[in-house]
């Protein structure tokens, strides 16, 4: 069975400070990963994906991820915050179908 | 890009009644959509998946006859939530793959059920 993992609840950061927000994986074959960062009462928007390729994944609004296939993870990450990158993230992973992890909420402090 | 909406983006419905939610594709065809149900503190549930012209796929543990989905276009998927009850009462969110594994999601409808 596939399943992603977020391991934390919510994340805090001051503003202009590194953010990491952590995420793990469980699939057999090949990974598809992805981020998506939802705001409130809106959809869900795509940041970046892993589907092959580089580890180092770059995205929407200066975030990247880092793909690491000993440590089954996928950590997103941005070298400067914002406030206004304070949301909901969500890990997700599949193909044909995606099952994401129980979402991390970021939030960043002026 | 994609784009996918959802309608309505509220409904509040009264204990019993039935609920539709409508998700279209705007600018590109889907012959799959996905349905998902937010839950308060966070978790996003897929439900099911909508294939136009065939039966629906549930996810285990969702009501098949409890959420009716039908794609009866590539370009429509419905979710009707029958008989609704407050335990149904939920962010409910649609998607559609684009291209490179990506999916375009909806921006989500709030039932509400009183």
């Amino acid at each position: 069975a596939q399943s992603v993992a977020q391991p934390e609840d919510q994340v805090n950061v001051a503003e202009g400070n590194p953010l990491t927000v952590k995420c793990t994986y469980s699939v057999s074959g090949n990974p598809y990963l992805f981020w998506y960062v939802q705001y409130p009462n809106r959809g869900l928007q795509f940041l970046l994906k892993y589907i092959t390729g580089d580890n180092l994944v770059k995205g929407s609004y200066g975030f990247e991820a880092e793909f690491n296939k000993s440590q089954t993870s996928f950590h997103l990450k941005k070298p400067s915050a914002l406030v206004s990158d304070s949301a909901l993230y969500f890990c997700g992973g599949g193909t044909d179908k995606l099952i994401f992890g129980t979402g991390t909420r970021l939030q960043v402090f002026p | 890009g994609a784009v996918v909406s959802q309608h309505p983006s509220r409904v509040i419905c009264k204990s019993g009644t039935s609920v539709k939610i409508e998700c279209r594709s705007l600018d590109f065809q889907a012959t799959t959509m996905f349905w998902y149900r937010q839950f308060p503190k966070q978790s996003l549930m897929l439900m099911a998946t909508s294939n136009e012209g065939s039966k629906a796929t549930y996810e285990q543990g969702v009501e098949k006859d409890k959420f009716l989905i039908n794609h009866a276009s590539l370009t429509l998927s419905t979710l009707t939530v029958t008989s609704a009850h407050p335990e149904d009462s939920s962010f409910y969110i649609c998607s559609a793959p684009g291209q490179r594994y990506e999916q375009y999601f909806g921006p989500g409808t709030r039932l509400t059920v009183t």
